[in-house]
């Protein structure tokens, strides 16, 4: 399997309930990126760990609560969530943090619906 | 405060030329990439400009011009897989990826 996986793809959850997202790459990459994708909106960066340190937080509400376990995998904890954390949640890896002309090589994303 | 513009949607003829447009004004500049999104699907990698000028791979062209803070993104003999949406992104002096809101492209028979 190569480049970047997500799982679930499709996600509902209640206001009250604990979900996580998962991400794994499979591209070697250092560094492992968390946005947010909502409709007609640009791309909201969440998240960075590069070789595993956090080295970004967006100012993300402490519902949404990231875990780089390893260069290949990253999580995202998701607790008492809005109606407005509706979107399109994308995982990303790139070869370094903030390097250059480095793409970024994204996930399908997970849809994620709160009710 | 940072700022990408793209058009929101574009309509084309397959077969045909398209040019979406991109402008921004960033914190300093350490280049521009396009990315194309298929609904349902993963942003893909299309290309990345830091020196002014064309940078051209098969169907798919982009341009940049630093002193206008401009670029764009050259679409020819159309398909009707081309239908996607395009993201602009700038990287900005502290290699921060400032995202516009990406054009929607129809593609019409």
């Amino acid at each position: 399997e190569t480049g970047v996986t997500q799982t679930p793809r499709h996600l509902v959850m209640g206001m009250t309930n604990k979900k996580s997202l998962k991400c794994e790459q499979h591209l070697g990459h250092n560094a492992m990126y968390w946005y947010k994708q909502s409709a007609k909106k640009p791309l909201e960066l969440m998240f960075v760990y590069s070789l595993e340190e956090r080295v970004e937080n967006n100012s993300v509400p402490s519902r949404f609560s990231p875990e780089c376990p390893n260069s290949s995998h990253l999580f995202l904890h998701l607790h008492t969530l809005q109606p407005e954390d509706s979107a399109l949640y994308l995982c990303a890896s790139s070869q370094e943090a903030g390097g250059g002309g480095s793409p970024l090589h994204f996930g399908n994303g997970t849809r994620l619906t709160v009710t | 405060g940072q700022n990408i513009d793209q058009p929101t949607e574009m309509t084309a003829t397959e077969g045909a030329i398209v040019q979406i447009n991109c402008t921004y004004q960033t914190s300093g500049f350490n280049g521009l990439f396009w990315y194309q999104q298929h609904a349902g699907e993963a942003p893909t990698f299309l290309s990345y400009n830091v020196l002014d000028g064309l940078e051209e791979k098969g169907r798919f062209s982009s341009f940049l011009s630093r002193s206008k803070g401009y670029s764009y993104l050259l679409l020819k003999e159309l398909q009707m897989k081309d239908s996607a949406s395009y993201l602009c992104a700038c990287m900005d002096s502290n290699y921060q990826l400032i995202w516009g809101a990406g054009t929607k492209l129809i593609i019409k028979p």
